[in-house]
């Protein structure tokens, strides 16, 4: 979706590495999410920020770290207790008003070398 | 994490078909949301419901806020090859999270 950015598109990891991923919003929104997509499977909630400096696990933060120093920037770094990252990976951000439907950036598609 | 029972899972049909896929819960949810998403790119959110019994249309594209609040339906009329992908249904209830569906493929045959 438009004003949603993440990069890189694609991303190497190297065994015992750890890689960051970048979501950048200018839609002014609160709240952010990172969600984790494996093939033929559905989205699954990683972290998610409703304000700056706060946020909170999902469903599946183990061997994920998040921030929130700034309203437009939520990075996901990836760290190498994450023993299975090979994954697509989708951020989201979403208005203040209650029921505002989430917007997805493009995505991440990180690999293991 | 809770996750909707969202089916069929594939469809495979001619081009200039209608294609009906729906999403099940056992929670009451206050917001359905449906989403397609190509290949290697993000969800784009195609229709959102927010009161039980809603019918909404975008074009060809139909979709329900089922009367109960756990579930949803979408329709496609008079399907095209750029309808190809995978739709996904997500819930919410007040501030709480989104929950999705697992996706429903679609693929067309000329």
């Amino acid at each position: 979706d438009g004003g949603i950015t993440q990069s890189p598109k694609y991303l190497f990891r190297k065994e015992g590495q750890n890689v960051t991923l970048s979501c950048e919003q200018n839609l002014n929104h609160d709240a952010m999410y990172w969600y984790r997509q494996d093939p033929g499977q559905g989205l699954r909630l990683i972290y998610y920020s409703q304000i700056v400096n706060d946020f909170q696990k999902g469903d599946i933060a183990e061997g994920y770290s998040v921030s929130r120093e700034k309203k437009e920037s939520f990075p996901l770094t990836v760290t190498s207790a994450q023993k299975n990252p090979t994954a697509f990976y989708l951020c989201a951000t979403q208005g203040e008003y209650i029921n505002q439907p989430q917007h997805f950036g493009d995505g991440t598609r990180l690999s293991i070398l | 994490g809770q996750q909707l029972n969202q089916s069929p899972q594939s469809m495979f049909i001619q081009e200039g078909e209608d294609v009906s896929m729906n999403c099940t819960s056992s929670s009451i949810f206050n917001t359905w949301l449906w989403y397609k998403q190509d290949p290697g790119e993000g969800p784009v959110l195609l229709i959102a419901l927010y009161k039980a019994g809603e019918l909404t249309s975008n074009g060809r594209l139909t979709a329900q806020f089922g009367i109960t609040r756990k579930d949803s339906f979408l329709n496609i009329s008079a399907s095209i090859p750029s309808d190809v992908g995978i739709y996904f249904c997500a819930g919410q209830q007040g501030a709480q999270k989104l929950v999705f569906g697992q996706g429903t493929r679609l693929t067309i045959n000329p």
